[in-house]
């Protein structure tokens, strides 16, 4: 079982819609969680960390359950820019990053 | 832009053969940490160097091996390559700083092809 699982998608999603989708990860001893962004090759960058009250960042929301160990991103208004890979990540007990596949979303007019 | 450049940007190598790839870090940072993603997965963790020490290592053999200069800037050396390595590097810096975390922010990567 990989350590942090995503559904690759991709998530068709029409402008100004509202997307959400999960992460999974198996340690439950896992500190940080993050969600990340990366556009189609190019390098990842940091979305938006997720705290365990939830947070939002705009548009962006984040959830995470440790009793289920599920993280979450909504996005709503969807834009075009919004098109991606989303990459959850998860830093483990030792303090690396641990990165999942990615969600793809696909934002259309 | 991040301020983390890496080079080269594209490499074709054949099996065998030996690779050293190059990073520098963002001013300031003293911390780099090596990525390989392969296509259709996400970055995994290859090894990390602070202050020019390996510092943390992932699932990778002993062929990837690396640096980190005085200057933080750091170098992936990959020998006996195989068709399996055929990814994008990445590099990804950051300041530790002893918080919980603290940001890495990557370079563009190399797109390392094995023939």
């Amino acid at each position: 079982r990989k350590e942090v699982e995503q559904d690759p998608g991709p998530f068709n999603v029409p402008e100004g819609a509202t997307v959400a989708f999960n992460c999974t990860y198996s340690n439950s001893a896992s500190q940080s969680f993050f969600w990340y962004r990366q556009d189609c090759r190019k390098e990842p960058k940091l979305l938006m960390s997720v705290y365990s009250s939830g947070n939002e960042d705009g548009r962006f929301t984040a959830q995470l359950n440790r009793a289920s160990q599920y993280i979450s991103l909504l996005i709503r208004d969807s834009k075009l820019s919004d098109s991606a890979t989303y990459l959850c990540v998860v830093k483990n007990s030792w303090g690396k990053l641990q990165f999942g596949a990615g969600t793809q979303v696909v934002v259309t007019p | 832009e991040t301020g983390v450049t890496q080079s080269p940007t594209h490499l074709i190598k054949t099996r065998g053969q030996q690779v050293t790839l190059r990073c520098s870090s963002q001013s300031g940072h003293n911390t780099v940490s090596w990525y390989q993603q392969a296509l259709g997965q996400g970055p995994q963790f290859i090894f990390q160097y602070y202050r020019e020490e390996e510092n943390g290592r992932g699932n990778f053999p002993p062929r990837f091996s690396g640096l980190q200069f005085p200057n933080y800037s750091s170098e992936l050396n990959v020998n006996a390559l195989e068709l399996d390595d055929s990814a994008l590097y990445l590099c990804a810096s950051s300041l530790a700083t002893g918080a919980q975390y603290n940001e890495q922010f990557f370079g563009p990567g190399t797109r390392l092809t094995v023939l």
